[in-house]
């Protein structure tokens, strides 16, 4: 079975653009969740879906938003990029609402310029 | 209050050694508690988790020992192996809606 897929890979943008990043979970999984990892720094939450509702989110700007769409696969969207932007982003999914058994897909590198 | 800290920051143990990590928490809310070992270029990926209500649970070479009265919780790692070394990231949730990692500890394995 395939695990959690993301794409892009790599991402290149420009301070104030805006970014779509995909993420496609295990196959049987409701549940997704959103991370922005930095350099040397452990990731932080941002968003959790399950059945296509947000059930958590941390504490991000509004800048940031997702969404899940009915085949339980999920974007995030961040809007006037900034600098400090520039991050791993890991997408996570599991079985149902919880954060038990997470697993990782392997994260979109994102730099801004 | 929603800080979990994790230490140290890098830890260097010879092959066959007990390599030890250790987390500390404050909210009282927090009821469970991963470990996720992630290797360059790849997400982190779940080790093994505890529950409040146990003081340790082993599986393989990995322990987690639970300190509820002190907030502390850690992972040791019997006969360290090469292979094992990665960063390690200790991390609590509340609610099924919140979840807070540590810093991450890079732990290298002398062969």
């Amino acid at each position: 079975d395939a695990g959690v897929t993301q794409s892009p890979t790599h991402l290149i943008k420009t301070r104030g653009q805006h970014v779509t990043l995909r993420c496609s979970p295990i196959s049987g999984h409701k549940s997704v969740s959103w991370y922005q990892q930095v350099l040397g720094q452990g990731p932080q939450f941002i968003f959790q879906y399950y059945e296509k509702e947000e059930r958590g989110r941390g504490n991000f700007p509004d800048r940031f938003s997702a969404r899940q769409f009915p085949n339980y696969s999920s974007e995030l969207n961040v809007n006037a990029l900034l600098l400090g932007d520039s991050a791993l982003y890991l997408c996570a999914s599991s079985l149902e609402w919880s954060f038990d058994e997470q697993f990782f897909g392997p994260g979109t590198r994102l730099t801004v310029l | 209050q929603q800080q979990v800290k994790q230490s140290p920051q890098s830890l260097i143990v010879q092959k066959g050694g007990i390599s030890i990590i250790n987390c500390a928490y404050e909210n009282t809310a927090f009821d469970y508690f991963p470990w996720y070992q992630q290797f360059p270029g790849k997400g982190p990926a779940l080790l093994i988790a505890i529950r409040p209500d146990v003081s340790e649970k082993k599986e393989g070479r990995f322990t987690i020992s639970f300190n509820k009265s002190a907030k502390q919780f850690s992972l040791h790692i019997m006969d360290s192996q090469p292979g094992d070394s990665a960063t390690y990231f200790c991390a609590a949730t509340y609610r099924d809606d919140k979840i807070i990692f540590g810093k991450g500890t890079r732990l290298h394995i002398l062969p």
